[in-house]
């Protein structure tokens, strides 16, 4: 049973600080790796994915993988209060498999 | 270019009543996954849709059930209900086309079900 892991929070940082989620996953074979936000009351939307090791940047966002820890990050640069949401992690894989496995996911609350 | 719409958004049902959600998806898209969401479990994969086929099927009782149109239109049923079936209910499409593609999963709104 592939899992995926991630704190629940909420992680709550000021407004203009880095805020760092992370996500664990279980299979070695994942291939493919999803970042999603889901504010309240609203379905979740794709922000950021990544298939290589390494760190991959779009605007303010940063997804960081590392296969070998089987660890996936994301990174919100100049946190903004409207970043304040549910952030999801989704992993696909192995080879094949490309239904996605979603973590719990962390909530995040950046105050002024 | 429209998104994925869901219907009903929210609805009240009883306990051992039986429920049918819609789900349209983005034009184009031939892949529908249908997911519950709840605050315990999180998104758990109901089952995908491709090409009136049902493709992959996650771990849920064969109360749940599905099928897709020719149209690529999905519904969800649900039958003799249960109070743990409360919860949100979310319909996904994806362009993905073959295994082993990966694709970003759009999400409809949800609807909403509620079991008294």
């Amino acid at each position: 049973q592939k899992e995926v892991e991630q704190n629940s929070g909420p992680l709550s940082v000021p407004e203009g600080a880095i805020a760092s989620l992370n996500c664990t996953y279980s299979d070695r074979g994942s291939q493919s790796f999803f970042w999603y936000r889901q504010y309240s009351g609203k379905s979740p939307e794709l922000i950021m994915f990544i298939y290589s090791n390494g760190d991959k940047e779009d605007g303010r966002f940063t997804a960081q993988l590392n296969k070998a820890s089987q660890y996936v990050s994301l990174l919100i640069r100049d946190s903004q209060p409207s970043d304040s949401a549910t952030y999801l992690c989704a992993v696909t894989g192995p080879r094949g498999s490309y239904i996605p496995t979603f973590g719990r996911g962390t909530s995040l609350i950046v105050h002024p | 270019k429209a998104g994925v719409t869901q219907t009903p958004r929210y609805l009240i049902k009883t306990r051992g009543q039986q429920v049918t959600l819609s789900c349209s998806p983005i034009s184009g898209h031939r892949s529908v996954s249908w997911y519950q969401q709840t605050p315990g479990q999180g998104l758990q994969f109901l089952f995908e849709y491709f090409s009136e086929t049902q493709r992959n099927k996650g771990n849920f009782p064969g109360r749940f059930s599905g099928r897709q149109f020719s149209n690529s239109r999905s519904e969800m049923n649900v039958s003799t209900l249960e109070l743990g079936d409360s919860a949100l209910y979310l319909c996904a499409s994806s362009l993905v086309a073959l295994a082993g593609d990966t694709g970003e999963l759009f999400f409809g709104e949800g609807s909403r079900l509620t079991v008294l």
